[in-house]
C-alpha cells in the first residue's frame, strides 16, 4: 500500500516559536488533510487542500495555522507562534484518487507528527 | 452537526473471545462511513468503508456492518496482535466538506 510520509516523526519547541510540519503525499493524489489528535482525545478536521488551495477549513484552523504545497510534493502545515494547547500529534492524509469523478472517500494517513510545545 | 459515538470505551477480550464494538452515528446524509485501526503513537490505519445500510465488509477476523444509525466491528477469535484501538469515522454527503468525522474509539486489548 502506497505510504503518506512525515517529518519530523517529533519535534519540541518553545512557547511562541514557529514549527513547519512535512508530509510528502502519495503521488498523484490530488486531496490533502491535515488531522491532529491531543493525546487521549479524538482525531480532529483542520483543513483540506485542493488544487494547490485551501478548499474546507476547521474552526481550530485560525490565523495562526497554514498550510502550503511549495514544490508540488511536500505538503507542509506551518504552526505560528506555539501555545501549550497546540501540543497534539498531527496526521496528514491524502485521498485515494487520482480523478475527482472516482472518490471512493477513504483517507490514507502518515504515521504522525509529535508536537511537544514547553 | 455530524456526531459519532462508540462504544465501549475500552474492551479487554480473552483470545479467542469474539465480541462487537458499536458506532453509533448522524449525520446530514451518509457519504460513507470508515473504520480504522490505530496503535498508540501511529496514524489511523484504514480498514474498511461502508456505503450503504445492510452493507458488510470482511478482512481476516474483522466484519463491518452498517444500518441507518449504527456500525458493528465484528471480532471473531481474536487474537493479541488485534489489540489497538478501532475509530469510526463519518463522511457526509452534502455540501464542499469532504473530512471525516471520528468517534473517540474503543481501545481493544486481547489478552493471551
Amino acid at each position: 500500500e502506497p505510504e503518506v510520509t512525515q517529518t519530523p516523526s517529533h519535534q519540541v519547541t518553545q512557547m511562541g516559536q514557529e514549527v513547519i510540519l512535512r508530509c510528502v503525499p502519495i503521488s498523484n493524489h490530488l486531496y490533502f488533510y491535515w488531522y491532529r489528535q491531543i493525546l487521549g482525545q479524538k482525531v480532529e478536521f483542520l483543513v483540506s487542500f485542493y488544487n494547490n488551495e485551501i478548499s474546507e477549513k476547521s474552526e481550530i484552523f485560525d490565523d495562526q495555522f497554514s498550510v502550503e504545497r511549495p514544490d508540488g510534493s511536500n505538503f507542509t502545515l506551518k504552526i505560528r507562534s506555539t501555545k501549550l494547547e497546540d501540543s497534539a500529534m498531527y496526521f496528514c492524509a491524502d485521498k485515494g484518487l487520482v480523478r475527482p469523478l472516482r472518490d471512493t472517500g477513504e483517507l490514507f494517513f502518515g504515521e504522525g507528527s509529535r508536537l511537544t510545545v514547553l | 452537526e455530524d456526531q459519532v459515538t462508540q462504544s465501549p470505551e475500552a474492551l479487554r477480550l480473552q483470545e479467542g473471545e469474539s465480541s462487537s464494538l458499536n458506532c453509533s452515528y448522524t449525520v446530514s446524509g451518509l457519504r460513507g462511513l470508515f473504520w480504522y485501526r490505530q496503535d498508540p503513537g501511529k496514524g489511523p490505519e484504514f480498514l474498511f468503508t461502508l456505503y450503504s445500510a445492510g452493507e458488510e465488509k470482511e478482512k481476516e477476523r474483522l466484519k463491518a456492518t452498517l444500518t441507518k444509525k449504527e456500525s458493528f466491528l465484528h471480532i471473531t477469535a481474536p487474537k493479541p496482535e488485534d489489540s489497538a484501538t478501532y475509530l469510526c469515522a463519518v463522511q457526509p454527503l452534502s455540501g464542499s466538506a469532504r473530512q471525516l468525522t471520528f468517534g473517540s474509539g474503543t481501545q481493544l486489548t486481547v489478552l493471551p
